[in-house]
């Protein structure tokens, strides 16, 4: 069956810190990938996502992923981060053109310390 | 410019109890979505919908029921609740399923004693 894994549930950085979230699935065939954000009290928004094209995806508030199909990998970086990132990050694919829905991983809580 | 709302926003309910969770959308999107949120289990999908009239499956259905009569509303329904369906509820809409869910409801956070 379809998984998402994402390796750190619970990430501290300081402020001006770089970022890079792990994200890896499981299914071999093409896919679709997404980043969802989901800031303290809020609902999920859409960060970024890749279909197809260039592997290196950029999305709000300065996000980027970067699809590594070798490695099953779609992780999420951010060269500085701010305060205002904290938040629960999730990774969700979805295999295209097929019925099947798309899986998210359990989430990422990110902590920035000011 | 609504979006996706979702009513009510919080809901206390004794075991047994039943309610409903209204989802509407504004954005004329054919595919709608109610998911669970849990600490530590991400989203999991309880049921979908890809048309009005027509609903879905997700990964966590039992002691869950839908409804699509309109296009622009989607109806969760907890027929006798039970304390393991204590969660926050997000509705979300989307105009393509290979799109993944695009606009997320605020949630409904509910328990159940």
């Amino acid at each position: 069956a379809q998984s998402v894994s994402q390796h750190n549930h619970h990430v501290i950085l300081s402020e001006a810190a770089s970022l890079e979230l792990g994200c890896n699935y499981s299914y071999g065939g093409t896919v679709n990938l997404f980043w969802y954000v989901q800031y303290p009290g809020q609902h999920l928004q859409l960060l970024l996502k890749y279909f197809s094209g260039d592997p290196l995806v950029k999305g709000i508030k300065g996000f980027e992923a970067e699809f590594i199909k070798s490695k099953f990998s779609f992780n999420l970086r951010k060269p500085s981060v701010q305060w205002s990132d904290t938040a629960e990050y999730f990774c969700a694919v979805k295999k295209r053109n097929r019925d099947d829905k798309i899986i998210f991983g359990k989430g990422t809580r990110l902590h920035i310390l000011p | 410019n609504a979006g996706v709302t979702q009513t009510p926003k919080f809901r206390v309910l004794k075991t047994g109890q039943s309610m409903t969770l209204l989802c509407a959308q504004d954005m004329n999107h054919e595919y709608m979505y109610w998911y669970r949120q849990d600490p530590g289990m991400g989203l999991r999908l309880i049921h979908y919908s890809v048309g009005e009239g027509t609903t879905a499956k997700g990964e966590v259905p039992d002691g869950y029921n839908v409804s699509r009569l309109k296009k622009q509303n989607f109806l969760l329904g907890l027929e006798s609740a039970a304390p393991s369906q204590t969660s926050v509820y997000f509705c979300a809409s989307s105009y393509s399923m290979d799109r993944g869910p695009q606009h997320f409801g605020d949630g409904t956070r509910l328990s159940i004693l």
